[in-house]
């Protein structure tokens, strides 16, 4: 079975920095998706960035972007020159071959003045 | 506009009944989901379904259940088995695999307490 593991809780970063997430992913099959999801105070969830796994380059969304290793199975996301607006829970998620959706744990981002 | 509608907002369950919450879309949307959201974790998925007709258990499935009589409609029923105390349910929906719009469209939630 897919399993989808994000290993930081918890992610702090001072305003115009930079900063990564991580995610790493089980699986079997070759043709897949993944995803970055936001999910600020309100708790809806907001899209960031999609990457279709026989696509070789990464997803690049303005500030945000992803460094997409297949044969390693990591997905991590960078917010480049953070704003006070991007702290939120961060949800990485992978969509199988049957349409499953599958998320990870979060990570919690912080973004200091 | 076309977006995922949840109702209620808000929902009270009393211990031994069973309550149904409302999910409709009007995206023409093929598949379907329903997630738990615990405090402080992630979704976990409790059930999906792919067309009308049709559905699959997620890892939660235990104490829920769904129907898909309509492409637009997916509620869930939670029963009296189901024993967590408070959630926070999420709807969504999503087309089919293909090159563009793989995302899945949330609704805005419904905060589940037992009373």
């Amino acid at each position: 079975a897919q399993t989808v593991t994000q290993s930081q809780p918890e992610m702090s970063v001072q305003e115009a920095e930079t900063v990564t997430l991580s995610c790493t992913y089980d699986t079997s099959e070759s043709d897949y998706y993944l995803f970055w999801y936001k999910q600020p105070p309100s708790r809806q969830m907001i899209l960031v960035i999609r990457q279709e796994a026989y696509k070789q380059q990464n997803a690049t969304e303005n500030r945000f972007s992803v460094n997409f290793q297949k044969a390693a199975k990591s997905f991590s996301l960078k917010i480049s020159d953070s704003q006070l607006g991007d702290a939120a829970m961060y949800f990485c998620a992978y969509r199988t071959n049957t349409d499953k959706l599958i998320f990870g744990t979060g990570t919690r981002l912080q973004v200091f003045p | 506009d076309g977006g995922i509608t949840q109702s209620p907002k808000y929902l009270f369950r009393k211990e031994g009944q069973n309550v149904t919450l409302s999910c409709e879309q009007n995206l023409n949307h093929d598949a379907m989901y329903w997630y738990r959201q615990d405090p402080g974790q992630g979704l976990r998925l409790i059930y999906y379904s792919q067309i009308v007709n049709d559905f699959q258990k997620g890892d939660i499935a235990e104490g829920y259940s769904v129907s898909r009589e309509k492409k637009e409609s997916f509620p869930l029923t939670v029963t009296s088995a189901q024993k967590n105390p408070t959630a926070f349910d999420l709807c969504a929906s999503s087309t089919p695999r293909g090159p563009e719009n793989t995302e899945a469209f949330f609704g805005q939630g419904t905060r589940l307490t037992v009373v």
